[in-house]
Protein backbone atom coordinates (compact mmCIF):
# COMPACT_ATOMS: atom_id res chain seq x y z
CA UNK A 1 0.00 0.00 0.00
CA UNK A 2 0.97 3.24 -0.57
CA UNK A 3 2.67 5.21 2.56
CA UNK A 4 1.39 8.68 3.91
CA UNK A 5 2.71 11.67 1.32
CA UNK A 6 3.18 15.10 2.52
CA UNK A 7 3.96 17.56 0.39
CA UNK A 8 5.96 19.86 0.11
CA UNK A 9 9.29 18.16 1.19
CA UNK A 10 10.73 21.69 1.87
CA UNK A 11 9.39 25.11 1.85
CA UNK A 12 11.10 28.04 2.55
CA UNK A 13 9.00 31.22 3.05
CA UNK A 14 9.49 35.09 4.56
CA UNK A 15 8.02 36.20 7.91
CA UNK A 16 4.60 37.29 6.93
CA UNK A 17 3.98 35.01 4.01
CA UNK A 18 1.50 32.06 4.14
CA UNK A 19 2.19 28.39 3.49
CA UNK A 20 -0.22 25.12 2.97
CA UNK A 21 1.27 21.74 4.04
CA UNK A 22 -0.87 19.14 2.42
CA UNK A 23 -0.90 15.16 4.39
CA UNK A 24 -2.22 12.44 1.80
CA UNK A 25 -2.86 9.33 4.33
CA UNK A 26 -3.15 5.70 3.81
CA UNK A 27 -6.04 5.22 2.02
CA UNK A 28 -8.78 3.48 4.46
CA UNK A 29 -7.65 5.66 7.25
CA UNK A 30 -9.93 7.79 9.12
CA UNK A 31 -7.64 8.94 11.97
CA UNK A 32 -5.00 11.52 10.52
CA UNK A 33 -2.53 13.34 12.81
CA UNK A 34 -0.05 16.12 13.11
CA UNK A 35 2.82 16.35 14.77
CA UNK A 36 5.65 19.26 14.39
CA UNK A 37 9.59 19.01 15.49
CA UNK A 38 11.10 22.59 16.38
CA UNK A 39 14.96 22.79 15.61
CA UNK A 40 16.62 21.37 18.78
CA UNK A 41 13.47 19.98 20.48
CA UNK A 42 11.06 16.81 20.69
CA UNK A 43 8.44 16.48 18.59
CA UNK A 44 4.91 17.73 19.93
CA UNK A 45 1.16 16.51 18.82
CA UNK A 46 -0.26 19.50 16.68
CA UNK A 47 -4.26 17.51 16.25
CA UNK A 48 -5.61 14.58 15.60
CA UNK A 49 -8.82 14.46 12.99
CA UNK A 50 -11.16 11.57 12.88
CA UNK A 51 -12.52 11.36 9.26
CA UNK A 52 -13.19 15.35 8.76
CA UNK A 53 -13.48 16.19 12.55
CA UNK A 54 -11.34 18.16 14.99
CA UNK A 55 -11.14 14.60 17.72
CA UNK A 56 -7.99 16.71 19.43
CA UNK A 57 -6.60 20.12 18.73
CA UNK A 58 -4.89 20.98 21.86
CA UNK A 59 -1.44 21.48 20.45
CA UNK A 60 -2.56 23.97 17.39
CA UNK A 61 0.02 26.61 19.05
CA UNK A 62 -2.10 30.02 17.84
CA UNK A 63 -4.69 30.96 15.78
CA UNK A 64 -2.36 31.31 12.73
CA UNK A 65 -2.31 27.95 11.79
CA UNK A 66 -5.63 26.14 10.28
CA UNK A 67 -5.71 22.72 9.68
CA UNK A 68 -8.39 21.35 7.59
CA UNK A 69 -9.64 17.45 6.27
CA UNK A 70 -13.01 18.26 3.75
CA UNK A 71 -14.03 14.99 2.79
CA UNK A 72 -12.28 12.98 5.36
CA UNK A 73 -9.18 12.21 2.84
CA UNK A 74 -6.36 14.03 3.05
CA UNK A 75 -5.33 17.42 4.90
CA UNK A 76 -3.95 20.83 4.89
CA UNK A 77 -2.40 22.70 7.51
CA UNK A 78 -1.96 26.43 6.96
CA UNK A 79 -0.19 29.12 8.80
CA UNK A 80 -1.15 32.31 8.11
CA UNK A 81 0.95 34.49 9.05
CA UNK A 82 4.15 32.73 9.24
CA UNK A 83 6.31 33.74 11.52
CA UNK A 84 10.33 32.76 12.39
CA UNK A 85 9.60 30.03 15.50
CA UNK A 86 7.20 28.49 12.91
CA UNK A 87 10.17 26.93 11.40
CA UNK A 88 10.46 23.30 12.12
CA UNK A 89 9.74 19.73 10.17
CA UNK A 90 5.91 19.30 10.24
CA UNK A 91 5.12 15.62 10.01
CA UNK A 92 1.63 14.18 9.37
CA UNK A 93 0.82 10.00 10.32
CA UNK A 94 -1.97 8.35 9.72
CA UNK A 95 -4.07 5.05 11.47
CA UNK A 96 -6.88 2.77 10.51
CA UNK A 97 -8.14 1.96 14.01
CA UNK A 98 -7.90 3.61 17.45
CA UNK A 99 -5.72 0.83 19.13
CA UNK A 100 -3.99 2.73 21.78
CA UNK A 101 -2.24 6.07 21.55
CA UNK A 102 1.06 5.23 18.53
CA UNK A 103 -0.05 1.74 17.92
CA UNK A 104 -0.67 1.62 14.09
CA UNK A 105 0.15 4.82 13.08
CA UNK A 106 2.08 5.16 9.78
CA UNK A 107 4.26 8.41 9.80
CA UNK A 108 4.73 10.59 6.49
CA UNK A 109 8.33 12.03 5.49
CA UNK A 110 7.51 15.57 7.01
CA UNK A 111 7.84 18.49 5.36
CA UNK A 112 10.77 20.87 6.42
CA UNK A 113 9.63 24.43 6.89
CA UNK A 114 12.06 27.09 7.33
CA UNK A 115 10.60 31.17 7.62
CA UNK A 116 13.27 33.81 7.00
CA UNK B 1 3.94 19.01 32.89
CA UNK B 2 4.37 15.37 31.23
CA UNK B 3 7.87 14.76 30.58
CA UNK B 4 9.98 12.22 28.09
CA UNK B 5 13.79 11.99 28.62
CA UNK B 6 15.99 10.43 26.52
CA UNK B 7 19.81 9.66 26.89
CA UNK B 8 22.15 9.31 25.76
CA UNK B 9 21.28 12.39 23.00
CA UNK B 10 24.33 10.67 20.87
CA UNK B 11 26.41 7.76 20.43
CA UNK B 12 28.81 6.99 18.09
CA UNK B 13 29.92 3.17 18.12
CA UNK B 14 31.85 0.71 15.97
CA UNK B 15 29.91 -2.11 13.97
CA UNK B 16 29.36 -5.10 16.57
CA UNK B 17 28.99 -3.31 19.91
CA UNK B 18 26.26 -3.73 21.31
CA UNK B 19 24.17 -0.15 22.39
CA UNK B 20 21.64 0.51 25.16
CA UNK B 21 19.58 4.07 24.94
CA UNK B 22 17.47 4.77 27.87
CA UNK B 23 14.19 6.40 28.10
CA UNK B 24 12.24 7.94 31.22
CA UNK B 25 9.62 9.69 31.73
CA UNK B 26 7.25 11.39 34.09
CA UNK B 27 3.51 11.45 32.72
CA UNK B 28 0.14 10.78 34.41
CA UNK B 29 -2.22 8.58 33.10
CA UNK B 30 0.35 6.80 31.45
CA UNK B 31 -1.03 3.82 28.91
CA UNK B 32 2.23 2.51 26.94
CA UNK B 33 5.47 3.68 25.71
CA UNK B 34 6.70 3.46 22.01
CA UNK B 35 10.06 3.27 20.23
CA UNK B 36 10.46 4.43 17.18
CA UNK B 37 13.39 4.86 14.62
CA UNK B 38 13.80 7.74 12.33
CA UNK B 39 16.34 7.20 9.70
CA UNK B 40 16.45 10.66 6.97
CA UNK B 41 12.51 10.79 6.96
CA UNK B 42 9.70 8.88 8.76
CA UNK B 43 9.69 7.86 11.74
CA UNK B 44 8.74 3.73 11.51
CA UNK B 45 7.42 2.19 14.78
CA UNK B 46 9.43 -0.38 16.49
CA UNK B 47 7.67 -1.56 19.75
CA UNK B 48 4.85 -0.36 21.86
CA UNK B 49 5.37 -1.84 25.52
CA UNK B 50 2.51 -1.24 28.05
CA UNK B 51 3.86 -4.31 30.57
CA UNK B 52 6.18 -3.87 33.11
CA UNK B 53 9.70 -6.70 33.06
CA UNK B 54 8.39 -8.45 29.29
CA UNK B 55 10.66 -8.26 26.86
CA UNK B 56 9.33 -7.06 23.34
CA UNK B 57 12.71 -8.63 20.64
CA UNK B 58 12.60 -8.19 17.07
CA UNK B 59 16.54 -9.42 15.87
CA UNK B 60 19.18 -7.87 17.17
CA UNK B 61 16.85 -5.35 19.08
CA UNK B 62 14.66 -5.52 22.40
CA UNK B 63 13.31 -3.94 24.55
CA UNK B 64 11.92 -3.69 28.13
CA UNK B 65 9.35 -1.28 30.38
CA UNK B 66 10.04 -1.12 34.42
CA UNK B 67 6.88 0.81 35.08
CA UNK B 68 7.25 0.95 38.42
CA UNK B 69 11.05 3.15 38.21
CA UNK B 70 9.33 4.68 35.02
CA UNK B 71 12.13 3.62 31.93
CA UNK B 72 12.90 1.65 28.98
CA UNK B 73 15.60 0.64 27.53
CA UNK B 74 16.79 -0.29 23.82
CA UNK B 75 19.08 -2.17 23.15
CA UNK B 76 20.89 -3.50 20.36
CA UNK B 77 22.88 -5.92 19.92
CA UNK B 78 26.05 -6.58 16.63
CA UNK B 79 25.13 -3.23 15.61
CA UNK B 80 25.56 -2.47 11.99
CA UNK B 81 25.54 0.63 9.94
CA UNK B 82 22.19 0.34 8.97
CA UNK B 83 21.55 1.05 12.43
CA UNK B 84 22.36 4.28 12.30
CA UNK B 85 19.30 6.54 12.94
CA UNK B 86 17.58 8.82 15.51
CA UNK B 87 15.72 6.61 17.89
CA UNK B 88 12.80 7.74 19.14
CA UNK B 89 11.11 7.06 22.08
CA UNK B 90 6.71 8.20 22.85
CA UNK B 91 4.32 7.65 25.75
CA UNK B 92 0.60 7.01 24.89
CA UNK B 93 -1.76 8.32 27.82
CA UNK B 94 -5.27 6.97 28.60
CA UNK B 95 -8.08 9.20 27.29
CA UNK B 96 -5.83 10.52 24.26
CA UNK B 97 -4.46 9.12 20.98
CA UNK B 98 -1.70 11.89 21.45
CA UNK B 99 1.83 10.66 21.79
CA UNK B 100 4.56 12.59 23.88
CA UNK B 101 7.89 12.25 22.57
CA UNK B 102 11.32 12.67 23.93
CA UNK B 103 14.12 14.30 21.55
CA UNK B 104 15.38 11.32 20.53
CA UNK B 105 19.00 9.27 20.65
CA UNK B 106 21.23 9.86 17.53
CA UNK B 107 23.34 6.51 17.30
CA UNK B 108 25.98 6.37 14.20
CA UNK B 109 27.71 3.05 13.93
CA UNK B 110 30.94 3.38 11.74
CA UNK B 111 32.35 0.44 9.86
Amino acid sequence: EAGVTQFPSHSVIEKGQTVTLRCDPISGHDNLYWYRRVMGKEIKFLLHFVKESKQDESGMPNNRFLAERTGGTYSTLKVQPAELEDSGVYFCASSQFVLGPGSGYTFGSGTRLTVV
Amino acid sequence: EDKVVQSPLSLVVHEGDTVTLNCSYEVTNFRSLLWYKQEKKAPTFLFMLTSSGIEKKSGRLSSILDKKELFSILNITATQTGDSAVYLCAIGKDNTDKLIFGTGTRLQVFP
